[in-house]
């Protein structure tokens, strides 16, 4: 049973780029969320996809957007790159039905910006 | 005010001996979920233990347990038998809400604590 698998694991972009990470969940599960984790601190919460719909979102700006598709995988788009922007990317996944709200994280991807 | 907090940023234990990882919370949500997870250098965050706000008893999973004391809004994580594979990030971190239903899974983390097992 594959769990949660994010690509690519490594990449280095310049200021003002723009890039897209992806993040397949894990088998029978419908909802993905996204995290960033600067160095030396704990992971924050960019925003989560339902139903192909974000339904919750951190205090992110706009620079930051998603997209889920049917087969419940997502991606991450952020625009216009800054330095403050390098860090771990992970996504997390969830069953909607579970009580218990436990995530299952992938590895991450971890981006930096030049 | 931080809504998670750990204050201890490194912990070391001897191998076969237990170790408690702190852990305060803040929130006036009667109904929460707290969550500790551990993040070896691969990055990948792995689930640990759950405790309901609900829940009358304290959480256990194999060697892991959460000393859940409500009132003193604290929820530190025990590991019994300290392994070398043991050697990782911990993270405490706490869901608002209940816990069904789309939308009620963002999670706040705290800075973690690194944990070392000494031979």
């Amino acid at each position: 049973d594959a769990g949660v698998t994010q690509s690519p694991t490594h990449l280095i972009k310049t200021r003002g780029q723009q890039v897209t990470l992806r993040c397949s969940p894990k088998s029978g599960h419908d909802t993905v969320s996204w995290y960033q984790q600067a160095l030396g601190q704990g992971p924050q919460f960019i925003f989560q996809y339902y139903e192909e719909e974000e339904r919750q979102r951190g205090n992110f700006p706009d620079r930051f957007s998603g997209h889920q598709y049917p087969n419940y995988s997502s991606e991450l788009n952020v625009n216009a790159l800054l330095l403050g922007d390098s860090a771990l990317y992970l996504c997390a996944s969830s069953q909607t039905l579970t009580a218990a709200g436990e995530l299952f994280f992938g590895e991450g991807s971890r981006l930096t910006v030049l | 005010a931080q809504k998670i907090t750990q204050t201890q940023p490194g912990m070391f234990v001897q191998e076969k001996e237990a170790v408690t990882l702190d852990c305060t919370y803040d929130t006036s949500d009667p109904s929460y979920g707290l969550f500790w997870y551990k993040q070896p250098s691969s990055g990948e965050m792995i689930f640990l233990i759950y405790q309901g706000s609900y829940d009358q008893q304290n959480a256990t999973e194999g060697r892991y347990s959460l000393n859940f004391q409500k009132a003193r809004k604290s929820a530190n994580l025990v590991i019994s038998a300290s392994q070398l594979g043991d050697s990782a990030m911990y993270f405490c971190a706490m869901r608002e809400g209940p816990g069904s239903g789309a939308g009620s899974y963002q999670l706040t983390f705290g800075k973690g604590t690194k944990l070392s097992v000494i031979p």
